[in-house]
């Protein structure tokens, strides 16, 4: 199917345990982004990624790591989960021309306990 | 980076016009504005986007003052459907890149 996934749609996860979520994409979008959404907040970047092996840091970085070895995949690991980690997580890509609509994923319920 | 402050909830009724009012004080002459919505348990999706004037399309219309501080989304004829958090952003050009940087939204509640 086209478009842009995540999985899991739903995590339960201890603290302390690794996790990596999945954000996988269709249309060969250079660019790709992770944001997480805490109960009635907006959406807070984590890690960024402008085409394949290139990723940077967004507002709130620690605490996760971020891979792209493909451009269609752009996974999110949770190295040691906290319980200030629980929230939900999307996943975004856009085509890389500057001031373009990015598409967002379905997003990923994580909650750490 | 350019901030953005809206108004953190509104109300209206069905069938009436809504304006949703973004501030954005320090705008780069390069940046967009970009208005997304999103619905309970889904991702945000792109509703319009301007840089200056105005800009109309089949859901939505975008008003950009000369000086481009301010900028205001335009929902005519709501209805229940409306009801979500709306984001007004400034699209941000970096070297190399961009990001695109949400605010805490404003909470539309469209009432019967």
């Amino acid at each position: 199917d086209a478009g842009i996934t995540q999985s899991p749609r739903y995590k339960i996860t201890e603290t302390g345990r690794q996790v990596t979520l999945m954000c996988h994409q269709t249309w060969s979008h250079s660019y790709m982004f992770w944001y997480r959404q805490d109960l009635g907040h907006g959406l807070r970047l984590i890690y960024y990624s402008a085409a394949a092996d290139i990723t940077d840091k967004g507002e709130v970085p620690d605490g996760y790591v971020v891979s792209r070895s493909k451009t269609e995949n752009f996974p999110l690991t949770l190295e040691s989960a906290t319980r200030s980690q629980t929230s939900v997580y999307f996943c975004a890509s856009s085509d890389g021309t500057l001031n373009t609509e990015a598409f967002f994923g379905q997003g990923t319920r994580l909650t750490v306990v | 980076l350019a901030k953005t402050t809206q108004p953190i909830s509104m109300d209206s009724y069905e069938g009436q016009e809504v304006n949703i009012t973004c501030s954005h004080n320090n705008i780069a002459t390069n940046d967009y504005i970009t208005w997304y919505q999103q619905f309970p348990s889904q991702g945000p999706r792109f509703i319009i986007q301007g840089y200056k004037t105005k800009v109309t399309n089949e859901v939505a219309s975008l008003f950009i003052p000369a000086d481009r501080k301010s900028s205001t989304l335009s929902l005519p004829r709501v209805s229940l459907s409306d009801t979500a958090v709306y984001y007004c952003l400034v699209d941000t050009g970096e070297a190399g890149g961009f990001k695109t940087i949400f605010g805490a939204g404003t909470r539309l509640f469209v009432k019967a």
